[in-house]
This record gives structure tokens, C-alpha cells and sequence, in this order.
């Protein structure tokens, strides 16, 4: 059974500084690897899809990486701002029990202090 | 133009009543999703659709089901409401469920917010 693993639960930095958000999967045969980021009370923004022939996916100051082998991707945040601050989830899609399955992890809490 | 919109929004009700929370995607995609976020945030997929065909099911009590008239719409029926119904559950989509495919990036409804008394 595939779990999802998101470390840290909760982040807190200053202002500029770049930060890390790891994701970590226990089944590698996965198709793909998305980010999403939810702010409180709202719904789901996807950020970056990682499709599983791909190594990283960047998108403004936003890069996500991932290594199938290692069951690991990380997100990268350049010069976070208070506006990032946010839920940020990673969900991985694989295949089993014979049909398409989606797990989440629980999440890392990001606050950007100004 | 909201590409995934969920009606309503909030959602009280007491305990053993049915209840529908609606579902469109105006973004031409095949594939529909259920998802419930519960208190500590986790979110679990529940059921999934593709051209109105039902292709996921979790394991999730047949009090609750999905019902696709077409394919922009998956609406989600609860019979009998429990007290642990209470959650936010988010419908999604895709453009299709080719999953190793390009850029099938799932999108997100608002989330209905049920409380269930």
C-alpha cells in the first residue's frame, strides 16, 4: 500500500529566505507526482506536475524534483514571501489493485514571516 | 470563469437526513473526482469517473453515491448522514485518465464544508 510522507508538518521562516519541502513515497512505481498548495478554508491550487519519466518541473520561483528510486521529491521555494505562506501538498498517482489509485500526504504548513 | 465549482459552499444538517452536494467542470474533461478532507486535514479520494463511468471506488459506505448525469457534472448524494460525515469534500477533474500521460494535472473545486449535528 503506497504511503505518503511529508516532512516538515510545519515550517516557519523569515521573510527571503529559500526553503525546502520534502515528500517521500513508499511504492516507486508511480505515474506521476503533483504539489498543490491550500490556503485556509479554500480548495486545491495545483502548482507543478512531475510526470514519472521527469527529474524536476519548475515554475516561477517554485522547483520540484523527483527521484523514483529513492521514493523522494522535494519542492523548492526561491526567496519565500508572505504570500507563500500555505498548506502545500504532494500527491502521488499510481497503479493498483488493478485500477488507478491517489494518495496524499497530510502536509507541511508553511508561514512566511515579514 | 470558475473551472471547478461545487454547490453549497457550507452545508449543516442533522444527523440521518440525505443530503447532495453538485458538482461542474467547465473545462471539457473527462475525468471527475470525490475527495473528503477530514479534521486533521488528510484528504482521501473516494470515488472517480471518466466519460460518466465510475472507475475508482475507495472504500467508502454505500450511503454515499456518486451520480454523473454527463460528463461535466458528478454529483455526490449522502444518504442517512452520520456524525462522521462531517469533513470538507473537494471534487476534482482531469482531462483524462490517461495518468501516465502529459500535463493531466488534477483541478480543484472550492470544497463543501458538511457538519453534520
Amino acid at each position: 500500500k503506497q504511503e505518503v510522507t511529508q516532512i516538515p508538518a510545519a515550517l516557519s521562516v523569515p521573510e527571503g529566505e529559500n526553503l525546502v519541502l520534502n515528500c517521500s513515497f513508499t511504492d516507486s512505481a508511480i505515474y506521476n507526482l503533483q504539489w498543490f498548495r491550500q490556503d485556509p478554508g479554500k480548495g486545491l491550487t495545483s502548482l507543478l506536475l512531475i510526470q514519472s519519466s521527469q527529474r524536476e518541473q519548475t515554475s516561477g520561483r517554485l522547483n520540484a524534483s523527483l527521484d523514483k528510486s529513492s521514493g523522494r521529491s522535494t519542492l523548492y521555494i526561491a526567496a519565500s514571501q508572505p504570500g507563500d505562506s500555505a498548506t502545500y501538498l504532494c500527491a502521488v498517482i499510481y497503479s493498483g489493485a488493478g485500477s488507478y489509485q491517489l494518495t496524499f500526504g497530510k502536509g507541511t504548513k508553511l508561514s512566511v514571516i515579514p | 470563469d470558475t473551472a471547478v465549482s461545487q454547490t453549497p459552499k457550507y452545508l449543516v444538517t442533522q444527523m440521518g437526513n440525505d443530503k447532495s452536494i453538485k458538482c461542474e467542470q467547465n473545462l471539457g474533461h473527462d475525468t471527475m473526482y470525490w475527495y473528503k478532507q477530514d479534521s486533521k486535514k488528510f484528504l482521501k479520494i473516494m470515488f472517480s469517473y471518466n466519460n460518466k463511468e465510475l472507475i475508482i471506488n475507495e472504500t467508502v459506505p454505500n450511503r454515499f453515491s456518486p451520480k454523473s448525469p454527463d460528463k461535466a457534472h458528478l454529483n455526490l448524494h449522502i444518504n442517512s448522514l452520520e456524525l462522521g460525515d462531517s469533513a470538507v469534500y473537494f471534487c476534482a477533474s482531469s482531462q483524462y485518465l490517461g495518468l501516465a500521460g502529459a500535463g493531466n494535472e488534477q483541478f480543484f473545486g472550492p470544497g463543501t464544508r458538511l457538519t453534520v449535528l
